[in-house]
């Protein structure tokens, strides 16, 4: 079973929609979760760590449901520039390892 | 200032043959690890590095890839005896410790392609 599972879409949404990404993962003693963003062809880059209580940045909101072992990724106001695949990621031993799920592409359009 | 600096950026080798990859993280970080990333999949943790610890060699998928990393900087991934299926982009990233510091800064990586 992998450790982390994400749907690979493609999410394919219209400029200004609200698209919201899943994601669980596999070890209940998980301790850390993150979601970076893939372009296309370049290295993945942090877009936001996701805390107990949730928290937001701009337009994207991100939640922990520690007892459902998932994370949830809301986009508000898609922008065409937000066009990439989301990675979910989860620590475990103390930082030691990122576990990276497999992505969820997602397309915005004029 | 300068990110994780990866090279080459792109290796075509024949099957059989050995490469080497390396990844110079950034200055200070003592952290580095190896990830390993197929055409459309996500991130296949190889090795994980930290300080002057031993390595966790936990996710290298066979005795043919090995990595070193000397005078806790330079780090350089060795794949012996190269097979098709290890054709990928092989991305290196590094983190700067304490462990509140979870920040991942990764390479541009280099893309093997084993003929």
């Amino acid at each position: 079973r992998k450790e982390v599972e994400q749907d690979p879409g493609p999410f394919n949404v219209p400029e200004g929609a609200t698209v919201a990404f899943n994601c669980t993962y596999s070890n209940s003693a998980s301790q850390s979760f993150f979601w970076y963003r893939q372009d296309c062809r370049k290295e993945p880059k942090l877009l936001m760590s996701v805390y107990s209580s949730g928290n937001e940045d701009g337009r994207f909101t991100a939640q922990l449901n520690r007892a459902s072992q998932y994370i949830s990724l809301l986009i508000r106001d898609s922008k065409l520039s937000d066009s990439a695949t989301y990675l979910c990621v989860v620590n475990e031993d103390n930082f030691n390892k990122f576990y990276f799920g497999s992505g969820t592409k997602l397309n915005v359009k004029p | 200032g300068a990110g994780v600096s990866q090279s080459p950026s792109n290796k075509v080798t024949e099957k059989g043959k050995d490469v080497e990859l390396r990844c110079d993280p950034i200055s200070g970080h003592t952290a580095l690890y190896w990830y390993r990333q197929s055409l459309g999949q996500g991130l296949e943790f190889l090795i994980y590095f930290q300080g002057n610890s031993a390595p966790d060699k936990s996710g290298l998928p066979s005795d043919r890839f090995s990595a070193e990393r000397t005078g806790g900087s330079v780090s350089t991934l060795t794949i012996q005896r190269t097979q098709q299926e290890d054709s990928a982009v092989y991305l290196c990233a590094s983190r700067t410790t304490p462990a509140t510091n979870e920040k991942l800064f990764f390479g541009s990586g280099t893309q093997l392609s084993v003929l």
